[in-house]
Formats: C-alpha cells, sequence, structure tokens
C-alpha cells in the first residue's frame, strides 16, 4: 500500500531533549516536505527537500533540522525542543514538486508537546 | 508571494442542507487550487483540485468547487451534506515555479448537525 509513515504519532518531551520525527515513503517520491499544524494557522510548511541530499527552509524553520540522506526518508529533528513547538506534524511527500501532474501524500501525523 | 483566506473558520450547517466553504487567495502568476480534508485524528486527503481547463470541479462524494480567476476565489460547495462530512477542509495554493509547493489557508471546521 502507498503511504507515507510518520513515527510517532504521539510524543511528549521536556524543553532541551533533543528528538527526532521519522518519516518514510514508499513510493519512490522525489519531494518531502514537513508541515506544522496550528490552531487558525492552518498548515505551515518547515522545510521541504527537491531530492537526495537537497533540502531548503521553508516558511518556519527556525528551531527544525532535516536530512535527505536516502530518497525514502526525511526525518525532522528538534535538538533543543521548546514549548512553542507544541504542535501536530504532518510529513508530506509527492513524485515531483510541480503538482501539475502529481498528488501530495500526506503521513497520519506527529503530535508533539513540549513541556 | 501567495497567500489563502478562509473566511469562516467554524461552519454548522444542518443535515441535508446546502453549504459554501469560502476560500480566496492571491497570487502574482498561475495556480493551482486545492481542497484538502482532515478528519479527525487522520492526515490530509485531497478532496479536488483546479489545474487548468474547466473551471468547474468535482469529488467523487458531491463536492464541488469553481475556480473564479477575476475574484481569485475557489470556493467549495455541497447542495446536501451528510454527518460523514463533518470535518476540517482546507484550501490550499500552488504558485507555477515555486519549490514550496503548497500554501494552507487556515482552515475551516464544517460541523454537520443532526
Amino acid at each position: 500500500e502507498a503511504q507515507v509513515t510518520q513515527n510517532p504519532r504521539y510524543l511528549i518531551t521536556v524543553t532541551g531533549k533533543k528528538l527526532t520525527v521519522t518519516c518514510s515513503q514508499n513510493m519512490n517520491h522525489e519531494y518531502m516536505s514537513w508541515y506544522r499544524q496550528d490552531p487558525g494557522l492552518g498548515l505551515r510548511q518547515i522545510y521541504y527537500s527537491m531530492n537526495v541530499e537537497v533540502t531548503d527552509k521553508g516558511d518556519v524553520p527556525e528551531g527544525y533540522k532535516v536530512s535527505r540522506k536516502e530518497k525514502r526518508n526525511f526525518p525532522l529533528i528538534l535538538e533543543s525542543p521548546s514549548p512553542n513547538q507544541t504542535s501536530l506534524y504532518f510529513c508530506a511527500s509527492s513524485l515531483s514538486w510541480s503538482l501539475g501532474n502529481t498528488e501530495a501524500f500526506f503521513g497520519q501525523g506527529t503530535r508533539l508537546t513540549v513541556v | 508571494a501567495q497567500s489563502v483566506t478562509q473566511l469562516d473558520s467554524q461552519v454548522p450547517v444542518f443535515e441535508e442542507a446546502p453549504v459554501e466553504l469560502r476560500c480566496n487567495y492571491s497570487s502574482s502568476v498561475s495556480v493551482y487550487l486545492f481542497w484538502y480534508v482532515q478528519y479527525p485524528n487522520q492526515g490530509l486527503q485531497l478532496l479536488l483540485k483546479y489545474l487548468s481547463g474547466s473551471t468547474l470541479v468535482e469529488s467523487i462524494n458531491g463536492f464541488e468547487a469553481e475556480f473564479n480567476k477575476s475574484q481569485t476565489s475557489f470556493h467549495l460547495r455541497k447542495p446536501s451534506v451528510h454527518i460523514s462530512d463533518t470535518a476540517e477542509y482546507f484550501c490550499a495554493v500552488s504558485e507555477g515555479g515555486s519549490a514550496r509547493q503548497l500554501t494552507f489557508g487556515s482552515g475551516t471546521q464544517l460541523t454537520v448537525l443532526p
């Protein structure tokens, strides 16, 4: 089954403790991205990757890191989480960055709470 | 830069009544337009999209949206809603040539009442 898989689904952590949220897709997609969803703000892009070893900042990259060493994986790293990073996070992937001939597929989400 | 405005954050409606969820966008170039639906505790699913051609696009579950270039709108409509349509709906725009891919509106919570 074609899917985007995020882990964990739920995470509670303390301020300053490094964490990684994993994202994996099995569709051989080139483009992957991370969003955070906050009430009243919709989804905002954190980082995106157009292919292996190619990543760039989205609209809200501060406090996050990403890497794309393999095509299927795109982990989101919070080196020193803070309470303002409490949010619902979504990973997405698509065949290419242009959605004219493809579709963006979303993971189930990771609900992160930083205390 | 593109932006998306969803004018209503909450829309309550009775079952079998019609509904319209409003979406306006701003962009200086050509765009693709999308509606996504998010059911409770789930990810986003594509509901329908406008790429080019006919300005009226439809989904398999009875929703439709019309692209209006002069009003820069892409409102979502359904003539008769069901309880199962209760969800949050997001309008999104993809600007031609932008690698950032999707800009989302703030979302509209549709609640269908019995």
